[in-house]
């Protein structure tokens, strides 16, 4: 079965320092891994995606993901942070079922709290 | 474009009561998915429909159902409301699955059981 884990619940960062976010993954077949973000009561916008293709993935608003096959791994990053960048982050990985053309389901991690100082 | 629309954005219901809530997807998207999103469980995925079929169902209890009409707008439905069933419904969009699409979400409908 697919499954996404976000070891940490929380990163904390000072402003202009680089972030990461951490996402472990599990799945049979291909991954389709993504990474979305939620501010408070709001839904959760799309950041980037990994479907094939170069491991460094590159995404809105500045963020990247590593895709690491080996490692199992697709780590949110920022050369920069700021401060409105603070905000809940999931990673999520897409489910095996799809028929047609459908998308299937999203399994998401748990997702981590990024809080950007000043 | 506009983007995923969820009504309502606030609701308030008494326990034993049902309750509908509404997605109207991106122009242009056929598939609709419904996620619920609650601070034990955090997000789980309900269902998905594609072209008026439900097809696929996550792990709720029969009192969660949904449709999609000809247009792709979306409706959720849960009956006899439990304390347990307060939580943020997000409803994502998506075009056919072509190995290079995502899912777009709505803003959420919070919906409140007392």
């Amino acid at each position: 079965a697919q499954s996404v884990a976000q070891p940490e619940d929380q990163v904390n960062v000072a402003e202009g320092n680089p972030l990461t976010v951490k996402c472990t993954y599990s799945v049979s077949g291909n991954p389709y891994l993504f990474w979305y973000v939620q501010y408070p009561n709001r839904g959760l916008q799309f950041l980037l995606k990994y479907i094939t293709g170069d491991n460094l993935v590159k995404g809105s608003y500045g963020f990247e993901a590593e895709f690491n096959k080996s490692q199992t791994s697709f780590h949110l990053k920022k050369p920069s942070a700021l401060v409105s960048d603070s905000a809940l982050y999931f990673c999520a990985v897409r489910g095996e079922t799809r028929y047609g053309g459908s998308q299937g389901n999203l399994i998401f991690g748990k997702g981590t709290k990024l809080s950007v100082k000043p | 474009k506009a983007g995923v629309t969820q009504t309502p954005r606030y609701l308030i219901k008494t326990r034993g009561q049902q309750v509908t809530l509404s997605c109207s997807p991106i122009s242009g998207h056929r598939s609709v998915s419904w996620y619920q999103q609650t601070p034990g469980q955090g997000l789980q995925f309900l269902f998905e429909y594609f072209s008026e079929t439900q097809r696929n169902k996550g792990n709720f209890p029969g009192r969660f159902s949904g449709r999609q009409f000809s247009n792709s707008r979306s409706e959720m439905n849960v009956s006899t409301l439990e304390l347990g069933d307060s939580a943020l419904y997000l409803c994502a969009s998506s075009l056919p699955w072509t190995g290079r699409t995502e899912a777009f979400f709505g803003q959420g409908t919070r919906l409140t059981v007392v």
